[in-house]
């Protein structure tokens, strides 16, 4: 079974540009998040989605980044303009509505560095 | 306000001894913890899961404990190995009640395993 896949591994811009990161979760998985890891912290959720509808995006900062999940399938997280403090590692999980546990299941994660 | 707080400085210690790690909470109330594992350049992958009813879990040589009232978990790794060196995080449910959804994770401790 494939895992969940992301891409690009890597990414290095100038401040003030725009940047995308997409994910494609595990089959049949329908829970889908996205999380930013700072270095030697633990990942933080930016934005949940159970099938095509965001259902936590709280700690998302909403006037630079965005998301969107199309058909309940994949996802894409942009930010426009990234700043220098976004630079960190992006994950994307998944995980199986209808367990209680959210066990999740992590991608490889993109690391996005801004000059 | 709300915490959760792994070991801070790394741990080191010699092939074939157990490791403790440690992950201490405050102001959740948790259905469960679970531990994941962190290798550089990856997602974290989940280990074990333990509810609050339950005081102890084993799967091979890994064994973590969970005490409501002291709002600690503590993960063991017997017999280790340098293959076990990683970044450990523990995370829980913040709503507490198994709603599922959303996980807050530890900072991570860094175990090295030396040979």
């Amino acid at each position: 079974e494939a895992g969940v896949v992301q891409s690009p591994r890597y990414k290095i811009i100038e401040k003030k540009q725009p940047v995308a990161f997409w994910c494609n979760p595990i089959s049949g998985h329908n829970t889908l998040y996205w999380y930013r890891q700072n270095l030697g912290q633990g990942p933080e959720l930016l934005i949940r989605y159970e099938n095509e509808e965001a259902v936590d995006d709280s700690q998302l900062p909403k006037d630079r980044f965005s998301a969107e999940r199309l058909k309940g399938v994949d996802s894409t997280l942009k930010i426009q303009p990234a700043e220098l403090g976004d630079s960190a590692v992006y994950l994307c999980a998944s995980s199986l509505v209808g367990t209680d546990t959210d066990t999740q299941y992590f991608g490889p994660g993109t690391r996005l560095t801004v000059l | 306000s709300q915490k959760i707080e792994q070991n801070s400085e790394a741990l080191n210690i010699q092939e074939g001894k157990t490791a403790t790690l440690t992950c201490n909470y405050t102001n959740y109330s948790p259905a469960y913890l679970q531990w994941y594992r962190q290798d550089p350049g990856r997602g974290p992958v989940f280990l074990l899961l333990i509810r609050e009813n339950e005081k102890e879990k084993r799967k091979e040589r890994l064994k973590v404990t969970f005490d409501t009232t002291l709002k600690q978990s503590l993960f063991h790794i017997t017999a280790s190995q340098p293959a076990d060196s990683a970044t450990y995080l523990c995370a829980l449910d913040p709503r507490g009640g198994g709603q599922g959804g959303k996980l807050i994770f530890g900072q991570g401790t860094e175990l090295s395993v030396k040979p």
